[in-house]
């Protein structure tokens, strides 16, 4: 199956700093990334669906000033949490669309944020 | 958005044929029905994806009445490695998906 790798797998920083996770789809191109936050025991929640060469799409509640995504290219979409807080710490998950309208998503490993 | 329901968590012993079951009342006619597993601290893996009737991969069964309304992931004969969160998800394409809660699988030896 397709590959889509995320970096850094975790990540350390202090409060006030931002932080820049990346994801790659290794062996295909993906217009659409999407890009997922899970806290601790919870389920994924859309954050955001992003398009390459055009904004991203943020989901209601979620702050586009703070959570910077970039889709430069048809394999790579960063997210950059900017001003990190605490209360940002957890576990950020993006994924890529292979197939097109079948809807079959690859995930990365997920990049785990804490901000101290 | 078509939402689904599933129970918050089973256990199991190893080697028993576990069945998940989801609800989803509201399915649309484009809907597919997907399954995805996810291990701690990893991000979700595809296991089963169908629209009607049964589907059967080397990893699991999906079983889907006429009426759609409801799904059955069938894992035979599971194993310790098969502890996990299993989600059910009903979508059109890749867009809006929603993850619900999931169920947390517990197999004991």
């Amino acid at each position: 199956g397709a590959v889509v790798s995320q970096h850094p797998s975790w990540v350390i920083c202090k409060s006030g700093t931002s932080v820049k996770i990346e994801c790659r789809s290794l062996d295909f191109q993906a217009t659409t990334m999407f890009w997922y936050r899970q806290f601790p025991k919870q389920s994924l929640m859309l954050m955001a669906t992003s398009n390459e060469g055009s904004k991203a799409t943020y989901e209601q509640g979620v702050e586009k000033d703070k959570f910077l995504i970039n889709h430069a290219s048809l394999t790579l979409s960063t997210l950059t949490v900017t001003s990190a807080h605490p209360e940002d710490s957890s576990f950020y998950i993006c994924s890529a669309d292979w197939q097109g309208n079948t809807g079959e998503l690859f995930f990365g490993e997920g990049s785990r944020l804490t901000v101290l | 958005l078509a939402k689904t329901t599933q129970p918050i968590s089973m256990d199991s012993y190893e080697g028993q044929e576990v069945n998940i079951t989801c609800s989803h009342n509201n399915i649309a006619t484009n809907d597919y029905i997907t399954w995805y597993q996810q291990f701690p601290s990893q991000g979700p893996r595809f296991i089963i994806q169908g629209y009607k009737t049964k589907v059967t991969n080397e990893v699991a069964s999906l079983f889907i009445p006429a009426d759609r309304k409801s799904s059955t992931l069938s894992l035979p004969r599971v194993s310790l490695s098969d502890t996990a969160v299993y989600y059910c998800l009903v979508q059109t394409g890749a867009n809006n998906l929603f993850f619900g809660t999931g169920t947390r699988l517990t197999v004991i030896p």
